[in-house]
């Protein structure tokens, strides 16, 4: 099992360039997440999906958008890279809301110079 | 400002000492939960609380939930080398989807 699969998992981009990262996961998961992880911090949410087909703002959303593709695939694009978007992005899926864990991928290692 | 403050950020012990990580809120949660992070890796679950004074034992690893369900606490009894890592709690507020993390407590264990 793949589980939550992230690519790329590193990029480097420069000041006001656009990318998507991408995220899928073959668990059958209703929910889906976002979290940037600035060095030697906790996680902090950008945007989730609970179910296919919504979207809704976490704590951080300002400078993202997101696409809830279908079940599998949720990505995350950032239109105007910023040096402040600098951080390593982790996407998180879990069967259904309420107490069930996430499960993460491995991240991706964004670099905005 | 975040919904979930850890303490302490960083803790670096001898192995075999026993230490407490809390993780603390003004917010009251539904369920609560704490993972594990090592370099290069996503976070891992080590154990959900739900219940008001919740205490849930994980071998060498005690977590409690407050009877107010504002805060946890994590206890590590004999530290080894390989309890190194980053720890996350992180809180569900009313059930709903989302899901929110502290900053971590960061935990070195040297031999």
């Amino acid at each position: 099992n793949a589980g939550v699969t992230q690519t790329p998992k590193f990029q480097v981009l420069k000041t006001g360039q656009s990318m998507t990262l991408q995220c899928a996961q073959d668990m059958n998961h209703n929910s889906m997440y976002w979290y940037r992880q600035d060095p030697g911090m906790g996680l902090r949410l950008i945007y989730y999906s609970a179910s296919e087909g919504t979207t809704d703002k976490g704590e951080v959303p300002n400078g993202y958008n997101v696409s809830r593709l279908n079940k599998r695939e949720f990505s995350l694009r950032l239109e105007s890279a910023a040096p402040s978007q600098t951080s390593v992005y982790f996407c998180a899926s879990r069967p259904r809301t309420g107490y069930s864990p996430l499960h993460f991928g491995n991240g991706t290692r964004l670099t905005v110079t | 400002t975040q919904l979930l403050e850890q303490s302490p950020q960083f803790l670096s012990i001898q192995e075999g000492e026993n230490l407490t990580v809390y993780c603390n809120s003004s917010s009251v949660f539904s369920s609560l939960q704490w993972y594990r992070q090592e370099p290069g890796e996503g976070p891992v679950l080590l154990v959900t609380v739900v219940t008001g004074g919740e205490v849930k034992k994980l071998k060498r690893l005690t977590f409690q939930f407050g009877d107010a369900r504002k805060d946890s606490s994590l206890h590590i009894t004999a530290a080894q080398t390989g309890d190194t890592g980053l720890y996350l709690c992180a809180g569900v507020v009313n059930a709903g989807n989302m899901l929110t993390f502290g900053g971590g407590t960061r935990l070195m264990v040297k031999p």
